[in-house]
């Protein structure tokens, strides 16, 4: 069963603007981690985030974590055409990580 | 480019075929991991393995079967091929210390894309 869930499924957004995405999970967790992916391409790692820990910044990426709220939202500043992908946040636990059904961000040029 | 070769990148076959699926880690992975992609289920995690040895098992069919070889490369076998295994599969690595570590970053092969006709 899916851990993670993102919210928007979808975002439109244009370029220059702010992006942000949430995260919700169930269980508790060991740290949290943000993965990108072009159309049908591999993840590519973005950020993680352990959790004691409740912002993390990476160039134009911000993260956050609430675990008492089970939940961490990703911001991606200052957007571009670029950064048109899915998203989407993975919950580490023991060995597993487990991925959420993600969030396509649209940014126009 | 993650490091991570996956074999083959496209394949098409018909239902109640048998098919193998390729991974070689990042030089000096241990951990692999198979994850299945599809629209309906999204990303599910197979089973990872670390050294050789099966660590953890997911949402894997028992049609579905894996293995760790010696030079630390992965297969991913399928048999009796159903419509519904139509997906992107894809093999990830990592540096996986031991059973206690928490899982870090995964590094992702291209995925192989298989069609089941």
């Amino acid at each position: 069963s899916q851990q993670g869930e993102e919210d928007p499924q979808a975002l439109s957004i244009q370029e220059g603007e702010n992006a942000t995405m949430n995260c919700s999970y169930k269980t508790s967790i060991n740290n949290l981690q943000w993965y990108r992916q072009n159309s049908g391409r591999g993840l590519v790692h973005l950020i993680l985030i352990r959790s004691n820990e409740r912002e993390k910044h990476s160039g134009r990426l911000r993260v956050t974590l609430d675990t008492s709220k089970k939940s961490s939202s990703l911001l991606i500043t200052a957007s571009r055409a670029a950064d048109t992908a899915s998203y989407f946040c993975a919950t580490s636990r023991y060995s597993t990580l487990t991925f959420g059904k993600g969030t396509m961000l649209l940014v126009s040029p | 480019d993650s490091g991570v070769t996956q074999t083959p990148k496209h394949l098409i076959t018909a239902t109640g075929q048998r098919v193998t699926l390729r991974c070689s880690p990042r030089s000096g992975d241990l951990s692999v991991y198979w994850y299945q992609q599809s629209l309906d289920q999204g990303l599910q995690f197979l089973i990872q393995y670390y050294n050789g040895e099966e660590r953890a098992k997911g949402n894997i069919l028992e049609r579905f079967s894996a293995q760790q070889f010696p030079d630390l490369h992965s297969e991913l076998n399928l048999s009796s091929l159903e419509l519904g295994d139509s997906a992107l599969y894809f093999c990830a690595s990592s540096v996986y210390r031991s059973a206690e570590s928490n899982t870090g970053e995964l590094f992702f092969g291209e995925g192989s894309r298989l069609t089941v006709l």
